[in-house]
């Protein structure tokens, strides 16, 4: 069984500035891939990004890039330049390897609000 | 992309009824589909996964008897909530996956059923 942690469940940053979200995932997987989605109010799950384990570089899109720590177990979430409509939820993910990876295990989530 | 859709968006029903949702894929064909449940300001859990032809799976503490869920054809599958009660309210969202396509993009959520129950 595998777990995603998620430490903060509320998070501020004030508009145009970066802000990093944490996820800490526990596997036993050699070969895994962690995911990032944006919930905003209207409850529609947004994939963000998506970084495999054997990746060698860290994944970016856009304004979102991860902040890849395999020895640490951690992929960390890192946007910049925060616009208002980052308002949302964010959820760290990972394949669920006991339904052989068709689904999704998340994690708590972080509910980040922008500032003006 | 891929689109999934559920209807109803939001459905308000009264204790004991029942209630339909329904999960579609709009441009492809998902032999397996998901059904998540998530609660207040929690984090979605998945209830059951639902493969094209057969009976769904259910997770642990999920009852099959009260959360019927019928996958009766490649582009359809429906969650019915039989006798509800207000702790069934909930958001529930389905996500379909397109097989072979590769990480990360071959599963899609559908933008999620609001049930409140009275």
């Amino acid at each position: 069984a595998q777990k995603i942690t998620q430490t903060q469940p509320g998070m501020f940053v004030q508009e145009k500035e970066a802000v990093t979200l944490d996820c800490t995932y526990d596997t036993s997987d050699q070969s895994y891939g962690l995911f990032w989605y944006k919930q905003p109010s209207s409850g529609e799950m947004i994939f963000l990004i998506y970084q495999g384990s054997y990746d060698e570089q860290n994944a970016t899109e856009g304004r979102y890039s991860l902040n890849f720590q395999k020895a640490r177990k951690s992929a960390n979430l890192v946007i910049s330049a925060s616009q208002l409509g980052d308002s949302a939820m964010y959820f760290c993910a990972m394949r669920d390897p006991d339904n052989y990876g068709q689904n999704f295990v998340f994690g708590p989530g972080t509910r980040l609000s922008v500032l003006p | 992309g891929a689109v999934v859709s559920q209807h109803p968006s939001w459905v308000i029903c009264k204790s004991g009824t029942s209630v339909k949702i329904e999960c579609r894929s709009l441009d492809f064909q998902a032999t397996t589909m998901f059904w998540y449940r998530q609660f207040p300001k929690q984090s979605l859990m998945l209830m059951a996964t639902s493969n094209e032809g057969s009976k769904a799976t259910y997770e642990q503490g999920v009852e099959k008897d009260k959360f019927l869920i019928n996958h009766a054809s490649l582009t359809l599958s429906t969650l019915t909530v039989t006798s509800a009660h207000p702790e069934d309210s909930s958001f529930y969202i389905c996500s379909a996956r397109i097989p072979g396509t590769g990480f990360p993009h071959e599963q899609y959520f559908g933008p999620g059923t609001r049930l409140t129950v009275t």
